[in-house]
C-alpha cells in the first residue's frame, strides 16, 4: 500500500474551516484514501474515503487532485470537539483487508 | 449492541503473567479485527478474522500472542508470558464485511489499556 505524508500538526480557529494536507504521490490505480481521526483516549473514528472523486458527507469533505497524489481533509466548521489526530490512509481494494498502516498522522488542535 | 464493546478498560500485569482481552463487535459485522497502538504513535494491525477464521495475522509480532473467534462473534486476544514491551492500548474493530472498500470502513472499540510490571 503506498505511504503517506502528513504534516506532524496543526492549528485552527474555531468556526473556521479546517484543511487538513495528505500526499501520497505513489499511490496506484486501486487504492483508495481514506481518513480517520482519535480523539484523546477513544478509538480512531472513521470520517469518509474516495478513489478519484470529491467526496462529501455529513463529517466533512476529501478533495482528491486529479493526479491522486495529494489529498485534502475539509472539516467546514471546525469544533472544540474536533481536536484529534487525523490519519490519511492509502489502501487498495480487493487486497489486505482491513490491514490498515495509520502512521502518526496530524494533530488537530482547535482553539477558541 | 450499539458499539464495539472491549473488556477490562484497563489492565495491569506483572511480567511473564498470561492474559486475556476480550472484544464484542457490533453485532452482524462479519469482519474483526486487532490493532496494537504503543504512546505516541498510529495503530499498528495485529490480525483480521472473517467469520470464525484469522484471515490475516501478518501483524501478531510473535507466537506468543495468539486470538480466536471460536463462533464468529466475542473475539479473546491471548499474550502468554507478558513483557514490559507488550504494554500499549490493544484495539478492537469490526466492519460489516472483509470484502471491497466497506471492508476499510472500521468501527473501532475504546481499548483494552495493558500495562506490564
Amino acid at each position: 500500500d503506498a505511504k503517506t505524508t502528513q504534516p506532524t500538526s496543526m492549528d485552527c480557529a474555531e468556526g473556521r474551516a479546517a484543511n487538513l494536507p495528505c500526499n501520497h504521490s505513489t499511490i496506484s490505480g486501486n487504492e483508495y484514501v481514506y481518513w480517520y481521526r482519535q480523539i484523546h483516549s477513544q478509538g480512531p473514528q472513521y470520517i469518509i474515503h474516495g478513489l478519484k472523486n470529491n467526496e462529501t458527507n455529513e463529517m466533512a469533505s476529501l478533495i482528491i487532485t486529479e493526479d491522486r497524489k495529494s489529498s485534502t481533509l475539509i472539516l467546514p466548521h471546525a469544533t472544540l470537539r474536533d481536536t484529534a489526530v487525523y490519519y490519511c490512509i492509502v489502501v487498495g481494494y480487493g487486497g489486505s483487508q482491513g490491514n490498515l498502516i495509520f502512521g502518526k498522522g496530524t494533530k488537530l488542535s482547535v482553539k477558541p | 449492541g450499539a458499539g464495539v464493546s472491549q473488556t477490562p478498560s484497563n489492565k495491569v500485569t506483572e511480567k511473564g503473567k498470561y492474559v486475556e482481552l476480550r472484544c464484542d463487535p457490533i453485532s452482524g459485522h462479519t469482519a474483526l479485527y486487532w490493532y496494537r497502538q504503543s504512546l505516541g504513535q498510529g495503530p499498528e494491525f495485529l490480525i483480521y478474522f472473517q467469520g470464525t477464521g484469522a484471515a490475516d495475522d501478518s501483524g501478531l509480532p510473535n507466537d506468543r500472542f495468539f486470538a480466536v473467534r471460536p463462533e464468529g462473534s466475542v473475539s479473546t486476544l491471548k499474550i502468554q508470558r507478558t513483557e514490559r514491551g507488550d504494554s500499549a492500548v490493544y484495539l478492537c474493530a469490526s466492519s460489516k464485511t472483509g470484502t471491497g472498500a466497506g471492508a476499510n470502513v472500521l468501527t473501532f472499540g475504546a481499548g483494552s489499556r495493558l500495562t506490564v510490571l
